[in-house]
């Protein structure tokens, strides 16, 4: 069960565009893509932004957005704010039953 | 709106039992179930899954065999026993509903620290 592989860190100023990177994503599943991506501030549980590669759920904002081209899934957060400032991590299946996180990224807004 | 809530978490000696349960207030009782730890400063890791009925269930290699995860559909509880800990499995552990393949909702998580 390894892990996905992400960059350690991103940054952008407010305004700009950042995009974080997953590599290790698995294949399709009955026609779908598990790919998720989740929020976490300090101290808090992680949030669910993206799921099936590019879908938000409702009241996620849609500065956030997501892709994903062969093996590799990304995230990016558009028009940054102060409060994008997290960790965020990507999340895919893993084998039959199993899933398997990102090392996550620490964005920080300048 | 789903809401859960952990608990049973705290300091336990390397070797010894907790059991952490995940109690729902909302809709639970079609989806999976989900355990997943982080360890301090570290990222997220998940740790078991447990299907709709509670028959098929599913475990990270590294605790397969000490950990066992149940529900209690009736109650709409879940439940983590962790037998024979580590000091590497020190972290807060979360329960999260399991919705295809992505977390939609978790808990607030529970602390296990075990000391070696």
């Amino acid at each position: 069960q390894s892990a996905l592989t992400q960059p350690p860190s991103a940054s952008g100023s407010p305004g700009q565009s950042v995009t974080i990177s997953c590599t290790g994503i698995s294949g399709d599943v009955d026609g779908y893509t598990p790919v998720s991506w989740y929020q976490q501030h300090p101290g808090k549980a992680p949030k669910l932004m993206i799921f099936e590669v590019s879908k938000r759920p409702s009241g996620v904002p849609d500065r956030f957005s997501g892709s994903k081209s062969g093996n590799t899934a990304s995230l990016t957060v558009s028009g940054l704010q102060a409060e994008d400032e997290a960790d965020y991590y990507c999340c895919s299946k893993a084998g039959s039953s199993a899933s398997v996180f990102g090392g996550g990224t620490k964005l920080t807004v300048l | 709106e789903v809401q859960l809530v952990e608990s049973g978490g705290g300091l336990v000696q390397s070797g010894g039992s907790l059991r952490l349960s995940c109690v729902a207030s909302g809709f639970i009782q079609t989806y999976w179930m989900t355990w997943i730890r982080q360890a301090p400063g570290k990222g997220l890791e998940w740790v078991a899954n447990i299907e709709q009925d509670g028959r098929h269930t599913y475990y990270l290699d590294s605790v397969r065999g000490r950990f066992t995860v149940s529900r209690d559909i009736t109650r709409g509880a879940v439940f983590l026993q962790m037998n024979d800990l580590r000091a590497e499995d020190t972290a807060v552990y979360y329960c999260a509903r399991h919705a295809r393949y992505r977390f939609d909702f978790w808990g607030q998580g529970t602390l296990v620290s075990v000391s070696s």
